[in-house]
């Protein structure tokens, strides 16, 4: 089955402890991307990778990292975490067509909690 | 920001065809327009894209002016399932995915 994973879906940590969330997808597709969201501010692009190895900031990249050292994977990395970074996040895939990208892929969500 | 508007709220009657527009007078020549739904938290559910030319497929038709400042999603016979917030995004390949609010969609029984 085709799908985008996302572990843990649920994280409750403290300020400034390290954290990564994993995301995989099983669909070879280059293109791969993160984005959390926000009551009354929606969906926000964090990082977006075009293939391996290249990445680019999306509109929110403050305080994450991410890295696509392997295509399935692009785990978002949050060095020190801090309460404005309580969220739900998603990661999601597709392959490039042309000037577009094709049926962008969601995982089904992490809700983190920053104490 | 977005460079799409949408109104914030619609209603629609069951079985009777749903019509969300999307203002995009901004956009490039080579971007294309996408529409997504999100239901509850859920992850965003991709619906259908276009650039030019009208589009359908077997969960909604997307209709783009001939200017291509505006565009329409129809879904033809609502359900119930068919309540979510409903986005509409301009995208070109290697440009940031940007989601504006999107209209609230309730369909009524």
């Amino acid at each position: 089955e085709a799908q985008v994973t996302q572990n843990p879906r649920y994280l409750i940590t403290v300020t400034g402890k390290k954290l990564t969330v994993t995301c995989s997808q099983n669909m070879n597709h280059e293109y791969m991307s993160w984005y959390r969201q926000d009551p009354g501010l929606g969906l926000r692009q964090i990082y977006y990778s075009m293939n391996v190895e290249v990445t680019d900031k999306g509109d929110v990249p403050e305080g994450y990292k991410v890295s696509r050292k392997e295509k399935r994977n692009f785990p978002l990395i949050l060095e020190s975490p801090s309460p404005n970074q309580t969220s739900l996040y998603f990661c999601a895939s597709s392959s490039p067509s042309g000037g577009a990208v094709e049926t962008q892929y969601f995982g089904p969500g992490t809700r983190l909690l920053v104490l | 920001d977005a460079k799409t508007t949408q109104p914030p709220s619609m209603d629609c009657a069951e079985g009777r065809a749903a019509n969300l527009p999307c203002n995009h007078s901004t956009i490039s020549g080579n971007e294309y327009v996408y529409w997504y739904r999100q239901i509850h938290s859920q992850g965003p559910q991709y619906i259908i894209h276009g650039l030019k030319n009208n589009e359908t497929n077997e969960m909604a038709s997307l209709i783009i002016t001939e200017d291509r400042k505006s565009s329409t999603l129809i879904l033809p016979h609502a359900t119930l399932r068919d309540t979510a917030v409903y986005y509409c995004i301009a995208y070109h390949y290697g440009q940031n995915f940007v989601f504006g609010p999107g209209t609230r969609l309730s369909v009524l029984p």
